[in-house]
């Protein structure tokens, strides 16, 4: 079974801060894809990006960046200097890449507020 | 411009009574989903397809039917046997090579019970 927990209900920062959202996930698939989508008060999941199993590398865009440790299965998500527009729920979600069910799962979600 | 399209944005539902959360797609993906998101909650998995005619139950199926008669359409029926129904409903779509796995989401119906 899989399993993708988001242990940070609700985060408040000031803008310009940094932030970091925290995914660790469970899994028995040796191949698998991680994912992070945001959420904002519109409703409409937005993909932000997709992380391979066997790739290790962090990813830098422009102020997110994302680290991947297999080791201690975590994915989790930095914003640089955040705004007000990153306010939104964040969701972690994982996939296994092959055999079987396609059906990502989901984690809780992470409400991320950023004040003026 | 290609995308997904839920309607309507807010129902209501009265006791006992059925109803239909239409969702329709324009990007010519094969697999189409459901989730329920309820605060706090995450998203779970209602009923998904992969292919027209023929669908899957997902993790909270009970009190849901759904159908899948054409490529772009995949409306979800909330039967009154569903006796908690109000939360906000997410309709997704994917393709294999969007990069993979990628999901596509709609805004979402916001039901609610009156």
């Amino acid at each position: 079974a899989q399993k993708v927990t988001q242990a940070q209900t609700e985060i408040s920062v000031v803008e310009k801060e940094d932030v970091t959202l925290d995914c660790v996930y469970e899994t028995r698939d040796t191949t698998y894809y991680l994912f992070w989508y945001k959420q904002p008060p519109s409703g409409e999941l937005v993909f932000l990006i997709r992380r391979n199993s066997f790739d290790e590398q962090n990813e830098i865009s422009g102020r997110y960046s994302w680290n991947f440790q297999k080791s201690t299965s975590s994915f989790n998500f930095t914003i640089t200097a955040s705004q007000v527009v990153d306010s939104a729920v964040y969701f972690c979600a994982l996939r296994p890449a092959s055999g079987g069910s396609y059906i990502p799962t989901f984690g809780r979600g992470t409400s991320l507020i950023v004040h003026p | 411009d290609g995308g997904i399209t839920q309607s309507p944005k807010y129902l209501f539902r009265k006791e006992g009574q059925n109803v239909t959360l239409s969702c329709e797609q324009n990007l010519n993906h094969d697999a189409m989903y459901w989730y329920r998101q309820d605060p706090g909650q995450g998203l779970r998995l209602i009923y998904y397809s992969q292919i027209v005619n023929d669908f899957q139950k997902g993790d909270i199926a009970e009190g849901y039917s759904v159908s899948r008669e054409k490529k772009e359409s995949f409306p979800l029926t909330v039967t009154s046997a569903q006796k908690n129904p109000t939360a906000l409903y997410l309709c997704a779509c994917s393709s294999p090579g969007q990069p993979v796995g990628k999901l596509f989401f709609g805004s979402g119906t916001q039901l609610s019970v009156l």
